[in-house]
């Protein structure tokens, strides 16, 4: 069974500085991973799928890595701005069958200005 | 504007009622989703469906219903016979197996 951890829980940064959030997944045959952000009482707004082909994906000042073999992957966020605050959240889709995706309970960040 | 639509935002029933949260999509993806996201928890799967007519069960189905009669629609029944229904729902949808869509979610409060 897949189980996807993200630490930490929460992270108060400095408005300006670079800023790295961590999933961690315990089954390696994935089909693809996602990250998403959620602010609060809303839905989920994709950020980047990175398919396991792959390594990394970047979209602006977002850079994500991908280790399936270590079972991690990193969201780096460039120069934290107050508008970033929101809870970071990765999904992982298993391979083979329904490719069922499991979600971490997510990284609640704070960019203070 | 492509995108998937949940209503209603805010949805109150008392115990004993079943209630039915709308989901439609136009970003013309075969497969659909139904979540449950409660305080502390990861978001958890309770239906989805890969093609028109035909849907399968996910991890915490129990109490709940749905169908699939058409492509962008995907509609939700929490019925009495869920033991805890307040949460926070969200639908999604894909190609399959690609990259997740989500809708704005509806709170559901029973009372």
């Amino acid at each position: 069974k897949q189980e996807v951890t993200q630490i930490p829980a929460a992270l108060s940064v400095p408005e300006g500085e670079n800023l790295v959030l961590n999933c961690s997944f315990t089954d390696s045959a994935i089909y693809n991973l996602q990250w998403f952000r959620q602010d609060p009482g809303k839905g989920l707004t994709s950020l980047l799928l990175i398919q396991s082909s792959q390594r990394e994906q970047t979209s602006g000042r977002l850079n994500a890595s991908l280790d399936k073999s270590s079972g991690r992957s990193t969201l780096y966020i460039a120069a934290s701005q107050p508008g970033d605050s929101a809870t970071y959240l990765c999904a992982v889709r298993n391979s083979g069958g329904y490719q069922k995706v499991t979600f971490g309970i997510g990284t609640k960040l704070q960019v203070i200005p | 504007d492509g995108g998937i639509t949940q209503s209603p935002k805010y949805l109150f029933r008392k115990e004993g009622q079943n209630v039915t949260l709308s989901c439609e999509q136009n970003l013309n993806h075969d497969a659909m989703y139904w979540y449950r996201q409660d305080p502390g928890q990861g978001l958890r799967l309770i239906y989805y469906s890969q093609i028109v007519n035909d849907f399968q069960k996910g991890d915490i189905a129990e109490g709940y219903s749905v169908s699939r009669e058409k492509k962008e629609s995907f509609p939700l029944t929490v019925t009495s016979a869920q033991k805890n229904p307040t949460a926070f729902y969200l639908c999604a949808s894909s190609y399959t197996g690609d990259e997740q869509y989500f809708g704005p979610g509806t709170r559901l409060t029973v009372t």
